[in-house]
């Protein structure tokens, strides 16, 4: 099946900084999703983007689905940035089958 | 109002005991997902529903169970509980304006002691 690694693996940043999350994916995609995952365990949709530039906000994503990689950006960082961000991707047939990194732990201090 | 709900959020069960997670949703979706995540990890596809006469097994099925009540419904049975099945679990829709965009509630925590 299709892998997907995210980098880094945690991230610390102090407020007001900016950062860029990887993830990379071994197969073309048809499906790419980023989440947040805050500190109570809820996951967030954050884009769906299995190609293109999204913005939300303080929130960017850039997926290359021809070189196989997906990068968020979060701009101007605050405390309630922190959590883990997922990548998830689908592929083929399947594109309703997601498959999950394993996360970027971000810490934003204030 | 949450558009994915699951119920009960909290669950602690002991060894060998059956127990039910349910989800419903309000976003008018046909396709129902069953995930569960374990310590950092992502999260793996347990079962999934794209109409109440489809239902199919995901990567991780074993010891699990679904039913597909309605449209809207869509709850997960662990049969005979057992530790490592200790976990944060997820419901998922997918169906709308972006097909395959899948959508999550807000989890349940179950503990098999």
């Amino acid at each position: 099946g299709i892998q997907v690694e995210q980098s880094p693996p945690d991230l610390i940043l102090q407020e007001g900084a900016n950062s860029t999350l990887r993830c990379n994916f071994s197969d073309s995609v048809n499906n790419l999703q980023w989440f947040h995952q805050n500190p109570w365990g809820q996951l967030i949709n954050l884009f769906y983007i299995p190609s293109g530039t999204k913005q939300n906000g303080r929130l960017s994503a850039t997926t290359v689905a021809t070189e196989r990689y997906s990068l968020l950006y979060i701009s101007s960082s605050q405390t309630t940035d922190s959590g883990v961000y997922f990548c998830a991707v689908a592929s083929g047939g399947s594109n309703y089958k997601l498959t999950f990194g394993k996360g970027t732990l971000l810490t934003v201090n204030p | 109002d949450a558009d994915v709900t699951q119920t009960p959020r909290n669950r602690i069960t002991k060894t060998g005991k059956r127990i039910m997670l349910e989800c419903s949703q309000t976003k008018g979706h046909d396709r129902m997902y069953w995930y569960r995540q374990d310590p950092g990890l992502g999260l793996r596809l347990i079962y999934y529903s794209f109409d109440v006469k489809d239902i199919n097994k995901g990567e991780i099925s074993d010891g699990y169970s679904v039913s597909r009540q309605a449209q809207a419904k869509f709850s997960l049975s662990l049969e005979s509980a057992i530790p490592n099945q200790t976990a944060l679990y997820f419901c998922a829709t997918s169906g709308g304006t972006t097909y395959n965009e899948q959508f999550f509630g807000p989890g349940t925590r179950l503990t098999v002691l």
